[in-house]
């Protein structure tokens, strides 16, 4: 079992449909991340929250918004996507040290497929 | 482009065997991080080394860094089934606050029992 714990597993959706990740750790992590996974490909950072505030978008479309509602919670709002949307995204967390890195935590991911 | 490249792209071995993977990067770093993703799972961390540390081990892993070369390898000894899984290395991209993780094209090790 993952710590991170991301709903829903799959999301089937057509282009004009609204819904949202979540994405939910009790670990007291005060980074959470979220990345967008290709098949074979490695994941790709989307969105950083650091103290529940936005810190990091990596040019990501507006057709995704991100919240963190509290310092467990981070959701991904999901609006008139496209095809090659698809993907599998994934949620991490970590601990906040000083400027390095900290290792992160995964979930296992919300498999996306846009109609 | 991603900060790590990784060879091999795919790698078989029997069980048993060692499995050695490496990594390059391109610019200066403070820490490189592995990760393991089994198929269709989220990535688990396995192991982080310093800039200024040269090896390091945890259980069957030794994992190497060599700053001169920007290069890591990630060496698995005495493989087993469950070792079947895409491996990536990770480094911190720039001055993000050490927020931002660059992650390489990632080895696919395929281990048969």
């Amino acid at each position: 079992d993952t710590e991170v714990t991301q709903t829903p597993k799959h999301l089937v959706m057509g282009m004009t449909n609204k819904k949202s990740l979540k994405c939910e750790q009790h670990m007291g992590h005060r980074a959470m991340y979220w990345y967008k996974q290709k098949a074979k490909k490695p994941p790709e950072l989307m969105f950083v929250y650091s103290y529940e505030k936005l810190s990091i978008n990596e040019s990501v479309p507006s057709r995704f918004s991100p919240e963190c509602p509290n310092s467990s919670l981070l959701n991904l709002h999901l609006h008139a996507l496209q095809p090659e949307d698809s993907a599998l995204y994934l949620c991490a967390s970590s601990q906040i040290s000083g400027h390095y890195n900290q290792p992160q935590h995964f979930g296992d991911g919300t498999r996306l497929s846009i109609l | 482009s991603q900060q790590g490249e990784e060879d091999p792209q795919a790698l078989s071995i029997q069980e048993g065997e060692n499995a050695t993977m490496n990594c390059s990067y391109k610019t200066s770093i403070n820490n490189l991080q592995w990760y393991r993703q089994n198929s269709g799972r989220g990535l688990v961390h396995l192991i982080l080394i310093r800039s200024n540390e040269r090896e390091k081990h945890s259980g069957r892993l030794r994992v190497t860094l060599d700053t001169s070369k920007k290069s890591s390898s990630l060496l698995i000894t005495a493989s087993r089934a469950a070792d079947t899984a895409s491996y990536f290395c990770a480094t911190d991209a720039d001055n993000t606050g050490g927020f931002k993780t660059i992650f390489g094209a990632g080895t696919r090790l395929f281990v048969k029992a």
